[in-house]
């Protein structure tokens, strides 16, 4: 167990639809990340928080958003859902700033399927 | 830009013979490196990593990999595969200078370990 905690695990729904993915990081961690990871891309690094701010943004599309609150959970808000965003979304936390030589800690994910 | 090759996305072994898993990364300043392992149905976790203390890293579960510069690359090995090997396993890169160093990830190769 990661300590990484992600809800739902499994979330069906229809296109043009929009949804929320829930992370809730490993005790003490700061850093929250959120990744894509499908078939055809493999993974892909989404956006990182440090402390409730953004620290660094990455293959995010602007149907996309996130956000870390006070208490350290985040939320990845996906709307105007296409077929294509079908994939499995990872949290990973991390203690620290940077995610240069830090390890990451990974939740088991949540699986998207956009029908 | 700074990229992360994994050779062969799939490989396939018998169980007791070595598995060597590759990675080739490119980068402008000194590297980190990781190896990350996905079992089926979970989140990813760290096997090991180099940071520049040795270039032979010990990781988990018996695995190892050998940092060299000359080459680019930062294989993976065990000597012998067991079962319970069988997973995804991502080789990533930490890249960037200063507040801009991001995790670049491999497509992962997926090792098969047969009777």
């Amino acid at each position: 167990d990661s300590g990484v905690t992600q809800t739902p695990k499994h979330l069906i729904t229809a296109t043009g639809q929009r949804v929320t993915l829930r992370c809730s990081p490993r005790s003490g961690d700061l850093s929250v990340y959120w990744y894509q990871q499908s078939l055809d891309q493999g993974l892909q690094f989404l956006i990182q928080y440090y402390n409730g701010e953004e620290r660094a943004k990455g293959n995010i599309l602007e149907r996309f958003s996130a956000q870390q609150f006070p208490d350290l959970h985040s939320e990845l808000n996906l709307s105007s859902l296409e077929l294509g965003d079908s994939a499995l979304y990872f949290c990973a936390s991390s203690n620290g700033y940077l995610s240069t030589n830090e390890k990451l800690f990974f939740g088991s994910g949540t699986q998207l399927s956009v029908l | 830009a700074q990229s992360v090759t994994q050779l062969g996305s799939h490989v396939s072994v018998s169980e007791g013979a070595l598995v060597l898993l590759r990675c080739n990364y490119s980068s402008s300043v000194p590297p980190y490196l990781f190896w990350y392992v996905q079992y089926p149905n979970q989140g990813l976790q760290l096997l090991l990593k180099y940071t520049s203390a040795a270039t032979l890293v010990k990781g988990i579960n018996g695995f190892e990999a050998e940092f060299k510069k000359s080459e680019t690359s930062f294989h993976l090995t065990k000597p012998s595969a067991h079962m319970s090997d069988a997973a995804e396993y991502f080789c990533a890169v930490s890249a960037g200078a200063g507040n801009n160093r991001k995790l670049i990830w491999g497509l992962g190769t997926s090792l098969a370990v047969n009777p």
